[in-house]
């Protein structure tokens, strides 16, 4: 069984371009979560996709998107970027949508906007 | 809006000790709430979670106390190890679905 992988690592972009994430879930789970983390603070719900659908958005301008595709994998674009985008952005998938699903985190991708 | 608060913001504790990280709540719709430990350069990963009908909950080194009349919880480590220094999330959520709600985070160190 393979955990959550996420790509790239790091990466570094100017302030007004877009940048595309991506987030490989975890065999046989159907739903993604992304969740921004800023330094020195706990991660913040972007949105969430389940089975391909948005089910479920937190507070981010719509310039923040997402993709999940039919082998569950997911993709996250931030268009426009702004110095405060930078942040670590984290992708989660579990089994489903349910009460207690665990989310197992993937370790990440290092957003810098300069 | 902050909605889950946690403190202190860092911990330093001596081998042995047991630290304790505090969590408080606004939502009274929340009905889920698990720990994450999360290491330098990697995503968290789930410890341990309480639903809000139970009081306590341990497994292994780690228990969860839970005290609804006052909307807070705490984790609890016993004989922490040098090998436990990590940031530590409290986190919430409410029914269906993936919105977890997390604190600001608590790093602890645990010396020799």
């Amino acid at each position: 069984e393979t955990g959550v992988t996420q790509s790239p690592t790091h990466l570094i972009k100017t302030r007004g371009q877009q940048v595309t994430l991506r987030c490989s879930s975890q065999s046989g789970h159907n739903t993604v979560s992304w969740y921004q983390q800023a330094l020195g603070q706990g991660p913040q719900f972007i949105f969430q996709y389940y089975r391909e659908e948005e089910n479920g958005r937190g507070n981010f301008p719509p310039r923040f998107s997402g993709l999940q595709f039919p082998n569950y994998s997911s993709e996250l674009n931030v268009n426009a970027l702004e110095l405060d985008d930078s942040a670590l952005y984290l992708c989660a998938s579990s089994l489903g949508t349910g009460w207690t699903d665990e989310q197992y985190f993937g370790p990440g991708t290092r957003l810098t906007v300069t | 809006q902050q909605q889950v608060k946690q403190s202190p913001q860092s911990l330093i504790v001596q081998k042995g000790g047991i630290p304790i990280i505090n969590c408080a709540y606004e939502n009274t719709a929340f009905d889920y709430f698990p720990w994450y430990q999360q290491f330098p350069g990697k995503g968290p990963a789930l410890l341990i979670a309480i639903r809000p009908d139970v009081s306590e909950k341990k497994e292994g080194r780690f228990t969860i106390s839970f005290n609804k009349s006052a909307k807070q919880f705490s984790l609890h480590i016993m004989d922490s190890q040098p090998g436990d220094s990590a940031t530590y999330f409290c986190a919430a959520k409410k029914g269906q679905g993936g919105k977890l709600i997390f604190g600001q985070g608590t790093e602890l160190s645990v010396k020799p």
